[in-house]
C-alpha cells in the first residue's frame, strides 16, 4: 500500500463548479500535511497547509481528520487556471512523501 | 521562500553515459533532498544529502547508480550514472529550511536514447 493515495483522475469540471479530492495516508507519525499544485511540465508549488481545524484560503478549503488519516481538498467556482494536478503531501521527520496527485481539468 | 536554481534544464543523453545535475540556493540549508517524476507518476524520493556527510538513498536507490555531492550547505549535484531508457525522467531537488514547506528547483527532464 503506498504511504499516501490520491484518485489520479483526471476529473473533468465545468468552470464554476465545485470539486473535491480526498486523500489517504498510512502512516501516524505523520505530522504535517499539505496541498501542493504541479502545473504540466513545471515544479510543485505549495497551495496550501493542512490543519485538523480545517484551513481556507480564498475558493480552497483544505481539511484534515486524523482519525481516519484522510485529507481533503475543496475547490469552489472552479477556474480554468485551476487546472492542474493536485499533490497530496504528508511530512514525518522532516522526509516529505508525495502522493500520486489527482489531475483537474477545468472546462469552459 | 527559497530560491533553487536547477540545472541543466533538460537534456538527451545516450544510453550508457553520465549526467550530473546541479543545484543552487540561495541560503544554507541543513538537508537537500532529490526525487524523480516518472512520467504520469509522482515524486519519489531518491536521497537526502546532508553537507560533510554521505547521502542517505531510499529503498531502490543505490549510490553507484545516483552518486550525490554536497560539498556545502548551499550546493548539492546528483549524477545519473550508465544511463538507460528507464532514466528517463524529471529530476527534482529541494529544500525545506526547517519549515514544513518544500521548495522545488526547476527540475531537469532527461530523456535517454
Amino acid at each position: 500500500r503506498k504511504e499516501v493515495e490520491q484518485d489520479p483522475g483526471p476529473f473533468n469540471v465545468p468552470e464554476g463548479a465545485t470539486v473535491a479530492f480526498n486523500c489517504t495516508y498510512s502512516n501516524s507519525a505523520s505530522q504535517s500535511f499539505f496541498w501542493y499544485r504541479q502545473d504540466c511540465r513545471k515544479e510543485p508549488k505549495l497551495l496550501m497547509s493542512v490543519y485538523s481545524s480545517g484551513n481556507e484560503d480564498g475558493r480552497f478549503t483544505a481539511q484534515l481528520n486524523r482519525a481516519s488519516q484522510y485529507i481533503s481538498l475543496l475547490i469552489r467556482d472552479s477556474k480554468l487556471s485551476d487546472s492542474a494536478t493536485y499533490l497530496c503531501v504528508a511530512l514525518s521527520y522532516q522526509k516529505v512523501t508525495f502522493g500520486t496527485g489527482t489531475k483537474l481539468q477545468v472546462i469552459p | 521562500s527559497a530560491v533553487i536554481s536547477q540545472k541543466p534544464s533538460r537534456d538527451i543523453c545516450q544510453r550508457g553515459t553520465s549526467l550530473t545535475i546541479q543545484c543552487q540556493v540561495d541560503s544554507q540549508v541543513t538537508m537537500m533532498f532529490w526525487y524523480r517524476q516518472q512520467p504520469g507518476q509522482s515524486l519519489t524520493l531518491i536521497a537526502t544529502a546532508n553537507q560533510g556527510s554521505e547521502a542517505t538513498y531510499e529503498s531502490g536507490f543505490v549510490i553507484d547508480k545516483f552518486p550525490i555531492s554536497r560539498p556545502n550547505l548551499t550546493f548539492s549535484t546528483l549524477t545519473v550514472s550508465n544511463m538507460s531508457p528507464e532514466d528517463s525522467s524529471i529530476y527534482l531537488c529541494s529544500v525545506n529550511r526547517g519549515v514544513p514547506e518544500a521548495f522545488f528547483g526547476q527540475g531537469t527532464r532527461l530523456t535517454v536514447v
